[in-house]
């Protein structure tokens, strides 16, 4: 079946460590984007990728990095920069039009020990 | 930047009743898009409106694109308890495909 699949479903960092977050998508979409939700809060914009090689910060790119090395895939780090970490991150592609609807994998929950 | 202002925030209903809820932009908006999320998953598309006045239903869900394009309603009818979630309206922002996602109304049903 077509669709987004992040990895892992939950993960657990400790201090001063950086993990990263997978999303791969067999949708054949050119963009794909990085959001952080808190619980009771909407979806802020991490970094977002046009096109592979290329990406973008969002509105709360601080402590995070990204790369986009294949059209299928882009990771997610989250540095020991990033002290709030906690948090549900969701991954979402798009073929990458001003008016295309932008499609979620099922997230990943980050947590500190 | 802009903003997007869903109400209410929450609502309790009784299995069976009619949900309304809106979004509102400081902004004209070219395209309105409707979400609703579970616990523990991703969002997932309801509704797409790509024209001021449009109206388009999917199921008991209808959406409907204000013509002023600064708001967007969505609609409920014989809710079941299936339909708990949290709801999100969205849209473009600025020349590139991001979005700009509302702040949510949470839905919660009682039989």
């Amino acid at each position: 079946d077509g669709g987004i699949t992040q990895s892992p479903k939950y993960l657990f960092r400790k201090e001063g460590q950086n993990v990263t977050l997978s999303c791969e998508q067999n949708l054949n979409h050119d963009a794909m984007y990085w959001y952080r939700q808190d619980p009771g809060q909407g979806l802020r914009l991490i970094y977002y990728s046009q096109i592979v090689n290329d990406f973008q910060k969002g509105d709360i790119a601080e402590g995070y990095s990204v790369s986009r090395e294949k059209k299928e895939s882009f990771p997610l780090t989250v540095t020991s920069a990033q002290k709030n970490p906690t948090a549900f991150y969701l991954c979402a592609s798009s073929r990458g039009l001003q008016h295309q609807p932008q499609h979620f994998g099922d997230g990943t929950r980050l947590s500190i020990l | 930047g802009q903003q997007l202002n869903q109400s209410p925030q929450s609502m309790f209903i009784q299995e069976g009743e009619d949900v309304s809820m809106n979004c509102t932009s400081s902004s004209i908006f070219n395209t309105w898009l409707w979400y609703k999320q579970d616990p523990g998953e991703g969002p997932v598309l309801l509704i797409a409106l790509y024209k001021a006045g449009e109206l388009t239903s999917n199921g008991r869900l209808t959406a409907q694109f204000g013509i002023t394009r600064k708001d967007s309603f969505l609609n409920i009818s014989a809710s079941i308890p299936s339909d708990v979630g949290i709801y999100f309206c969205a849209g473009p922002t600025g020349t590139a495909s991001k979005l700009t996602f509302g702040t949510g109304t949470r839905l919660q049903v009682t039989l």
